[in-house]
């Protein structure tokens, strides 16, 4: 059975601060890795999705990064800014399922 | 392109009483998906539909929650009698499940906002 940690489970840091946020997952059969944020009583937005054939993909700040083989990702934000303040979710892709880890929770303060 | 919308955005009950949340996909996505969030946890699939046809529904508490995709295009979730417990966001999600589906599709979901419930 598939299971995703996320590490650490908060984070607080001042602005301008480069962040790395940690993704692990179980099973590495995996076919798609996704990265989401979701702001506080809100939806998820995707930020980055990583194919399973991928090494890294970039969104401006963020940098999202898959090692199948040892069941990792990391997502760098580089330049926190207090919009960011959010909670990030990883998710990977069973076939058509899509298994959530328990999110960082993100606050950037000014 | 509109996202997925989903209604209400938020809803207070007292226990035992009943609620029905409302789900329309993206036009066109097949796949439709039903989750509930915990305040502290990721989301947790309950439901999947292909079409109007359930694909997975094993995490389903079905003594008290139902769903249905009639016409294969919008979607209710309904919780009848609600618990303390069931207070959560439930999300929905829709994906083009592509003709070729398998292990190099891409099946990305996308979700709507959500609906906040409160058992009171």
């Amino acid at each position: 059975k598939q299971e995703v940690t996320q590490i650490p489970a908060a984070l607080s840091v001042p602005e301008g601060e480069n962040l790395v946020l940690n993704c692990s997952f179980t099973d590495s059969a995996i076919y798609n890795l996704q990265w989401f944020r979701q702001d506080p009583g809100k939806g998820l937005t995707s930020l980055l999705l990583i194919q399973s054939s991928q090494r890294e993909q970039t969104s401006g700040r963020l940098n999202a990064s898959l090692d199948k083989s040892s069941g990792r990702s990391t997502l760098y934000i580089a330049a926190s800014q207090p919009g960011d303040s959010a909670t990030y979710l990883c998710a990977v892709y069973n076939t058509d399922k899509l298994i959530f880890g328990t999110g960082t929770r993100l606050q950037v303060f000014p | 392109e509109a996202g997925v919308a989903q209604s209400p955005r938020y809803k207070i009950i007292e226990k035992r009483q009943s609620v029905a949340f409302w789900c329309n996909p993206i036009s066109g996505h097949a796949t439709l998906y039903w989750y509930q969030q915990i305040l502290g946890q990721g989301p947790k699939l309950l439901i999947q539909f292909q079409n109007n046809g359930v694909v997975d529904d094993s995490q389903l508490p079905k003594d008290r929650f139902s769903a249905e995709r009639l016409k294969g295009v919008d979607s209710t979730l309904k919780i009848q009698p609600a618990k303390l417990e069931d207070s959560a966001v439930y999300l929905c999600a829709s994906s083009l499940r592509l003709p070729s589906a398998g292990r190099l599709a891409k099946n990305i979901q996308y979700f709507g906002a959500g609906t906040r419930l409160s058992v009171l």
